[in-house]
């Protein structure tokens, strides 16, 4: 069964360090999106992207979060510098249209 | 995007039969309900999705009225391993590029 792959599982950080987490969504699935989920609360939808083009990232703290998607395919969301509220969890998901399939997160702790 | 209300937890034992409702008052004609279910340090799992009146499959009932203001997530004969958090979502997933916005869910513990 085709999942979504997110790397790493874990990552702990220095604040003011900079730190890249990785998706690969499911094979022809156009949508992908980016969300952080803090510990007790739902997911918070970071950025959406079609294809390559960025739909939404009205929630994205842009002075130090950014996304990319080259060719379509696999993601990147970098943080820099990483602050101390930055601790949560990051899940990618894939989507084509009717149901999203969520990777298995990268939880990640700054210190 | 229609905002949507549910309780915030739920208590049941096994073998019982657990039903969440969520409000969505402000529904617009092209929009979808859908459920997803969380594990503790897991990405949320689509459970269900339906438009109107009731959908099955073999993990989940719901059951939408005709006004569609409302909506009920039915879990039958739950076991220690449905202790989940339960999102309910709404809006217009027949499209691609669709957003899906989260609220808090409901925590749903299941006892021995």
């Amino acid at each position: 069964e085709a999942e979504v792959a997110q790397s790493p599982r874990y990552k702990i950080t220095e604040k003011s360090q900079a730190v890249a987490f990785w998706c690969d969504p499911i094979s022809g699935h156009a949508t992908l999106y980016w969300y952080r989920q803090i510990l007790g609360q739902g997911p918070e939808l970071l950025v959406q992207f079609q294809d390559e083009s960025v739909v939404d990232d009205s929630q994205l703290p842009k002075d130090r979060f950014s996304a990319e998607r080259l060719k379509g395919v696999d993601s990147t969301l970098k943080i820099q510098p990483a602050e101390l509220g930055d601790s949560a969890m990051y899940l990618c998901a894939s989507s084509l249209g009717r149901e999203a399939f969520f990777g298995q997160g990268t939880r990640l702790t700054v210190v | 995007l229609a905002k949507t209300t549910q309780p915030i937890s739920m208590d049941s034992y096994e073998g019982q039969e657990v039903n969440i409702t969520c409000s969505h008052n402000n529904i617009a004609t092209n929009d979808y309900i859908t459920w997803y279910q969380q594990f503790p340090s897991q990405g949320p799992r689509f459970i269900i999705q339906g438009y109107k009146t009731k959908v099955t499959n073999e993990v989940a009932s719901l059951f939408i009225p005709a006004d569609r203001k409302s909506s009920t997530l039915s879990l039958p004969r739950v076991s220690l391993s449905d202790t989940a958090v339960y999102y309910c979502l709404v809006g217009d997933y027949a499209a691609a590029g669709n957003k899906l916005t989260f609220g808090g869910g409901t925590r749903v513990l299941v006892k021995p």
